[in-house]
């Protein structure tokens, strides 16, 4: 049974690109999050996803979107880099339920760095 | 908004020492509690949970946490490190009027000398 994938593992981009990384749920979850975390920092909550619509958002800029596909897969897209958006950016899933009654289950990571 | 701070940024202690991580958290509702932890090279890994009922909460690896509501915290214990329990941990907290977000603290690197 696969936990959560991302991909790639990790990405260099330039101040003003794009860019697009990707996440699979473990097997039977149905809802995913996305998390930045900065070095020496600990994780701070992106967005959720559920039935292809976002359903909550923590106090990120718009240039931070995503979207969910019917297979529950994710992407995080983040548009005009700021080199502080080097970061690594998990991806949690787990099944739908009551106020994180579930347990999150984290992917490895994409580690982004800006230059 | 909800907010967790970990007292201890960096912990190290010989093998078989006694280990307490301090959270707490600023949030004056109810909240579900959970401790992570990173070993290196690894994912976050969930070690022990606490929703409700008994405030002394066991996890794996004989780890366990106790919830004391009137402190707002929620500090992680072990009676006896071993070398293998060098990793970052991470309290997180969410609370009830914030779906399913967790809030985490900036995390405890913990290093055991063997």
């Amino acid at each position: 049974d696969a936990g959560v994938t991302q991909s790639p593992t990790h990405l260099i981009k330039t101040r003003g690109q794009q860019v697009t990384l990707r996440c699979s749920p473990k097997s039977g979850h149905d809802t995913v999050s996305w998390y930045q975390q900065a070095l020496g920092q600990g994780p701070q909550f992106i967005f959720q996803y559920y039935e292809e619509e976002e359903r909550q958002r923590g106090n990120f800029p718009d240039r931070f979107s995503g979207h969910q596909f019917p297979n529950y897969s994710s992407e995080l897209n983040v548009n005009a880099l700021l080199l502080g958006d080097s970061a690594l950016y998990l991806c949690a899933s787990h099944y739908p339920g009551e106020w994180a009654q579930e347990t999150q289950y984290f992917g490895p990571g994409t580690r982004l760095l800006v230059l | 908004a909800q907010s967790v701070s970990q007292h201890n940024h960096h912990v190290i202690l010989s093998e078989a020492a006694s280990l307490e991580l301090g959270c707490n958290y600023s949030y004056g509702g109810t909240v579900n509690l959970f401790w992570y932890v990173q070993y290196p090279g690894q994912h976050l890994q969930l070690l022990l949970k606490y929703f409700s009922g008994d405030p002394l909460v066991k996890g794996i690896k004989g780890f366990e946490a106790e919830f004391i509501k009137s402190k707002f915290s929620f500090n992680l214990r072990k009676p006896s490190v071993q070398w293998s329990d060098t990793a970052e941990y991470f309290c997180a907290v969410n609370a009830r009027n914030a779906g399913n977000m967790l809030t985490f603290g900036g995390g405890t690197r913990l290093m055991v000398k063997p």
